[in-house]
């Protein structure tokens, strides 16, 4: 298995530029998760999707920010426009089902940066 | 609603010297309780969890995790460091019914040669 994949890993933008991040889950996993992550703030849990449906979206700081899950192997995350306080790690993340529904499987996570 | 505590921001340990990290959570039935670690530019990755049963639990790259209910920890420990260990740990905690576990703040492990 090739693990939680997202792309790209590293991203330099302009603020006021449209940011996608990708993120393919691991196959036959239900859930769906997108984290942020800084300093100041830690891992904060952005949204999350239950078999490609948005359950709670609580944690998207902002209009500024939307996430979708077209199908059960691919998801995005986009921020549009960017501001350089969105400068952080994202990381997907998904979980299966049954026993293991609780435990996370991460992705290497992307790396914004906007000037 | 679930919390974790994870009282040291940092902690430095020598090469070979054991290792205690400290997690504590709340939560009002028998939690789900997780450790991961977290290298340098890498995601997270699961150490061990505790779901039921034994509360000593064994993970990867020797670690164990003893879940003491009286005291609502569960403190991860390894017997002897290696320089590679030297990471970002966190603590999280999930309630069974919930699937979304609740990560602590972490906690940065520094190795001193």
């Amino acid at each position: 298995d090739a693990g939680v994949i997202q792309s790209p890993r590293h991203e330099v933008t302009e603020m006021g530029q449209e940011v996608t991040l990708r993120c393919k889950p691991i196959s036959g996993h239900d859930y769906l998760f997108w984290y942020r992550q800084t300093m100041m703030r830690g891992l904060e849990l952005l949204i999350y999707f239950n078999n490609n449906v948005p359950i709670d979206d609580s944690g998207m700081p902002e209009d500024r920010f939307s996430a979708k899950m077209p199908n059960a192997s691919f998801s995005t995350l986009k921020i549009q426009p960017s501001e350089p306080r969105d400068s952080a790690v994202y990381f997907c993340a998904s979980s299966g089902t049954g026993y293991n529904t609780d435990t996370q499987y991460f992705g290497p996570g992307t790396r914004l940066t906007v000037l | 609603a679930q919390s974790v505590t994870q009282p040291d921001i940092h902690i430095t340990v020598s090469e070979g010297a054991s290792l205690e990290l400290r997690c504590n959570y709340s939560y009002g039935a028998t939690p789900y309780l997780f450790w991961y670690v977290q290298s340098p530019g890498q995601g997270l990755q699961l150490l061990l969890k505790y779901f039921s049963g034994d509360t000593l639990v064994q993970g990867i790259k020797g670690f164990e995790a003893e879940f003491k209910r009286s005291q609502s920890s569960f403190n991860l420990r390894k017997p002897s460091v290696h320089w590679s260990d030297a990471a970002e740990y966190f603590c999280a905690v999930g309630s069974g019914g919930s699937y979304i576990p609740t990560f602590g703040r972490g906690t940065s492990l520094i190795v001193h040669p």
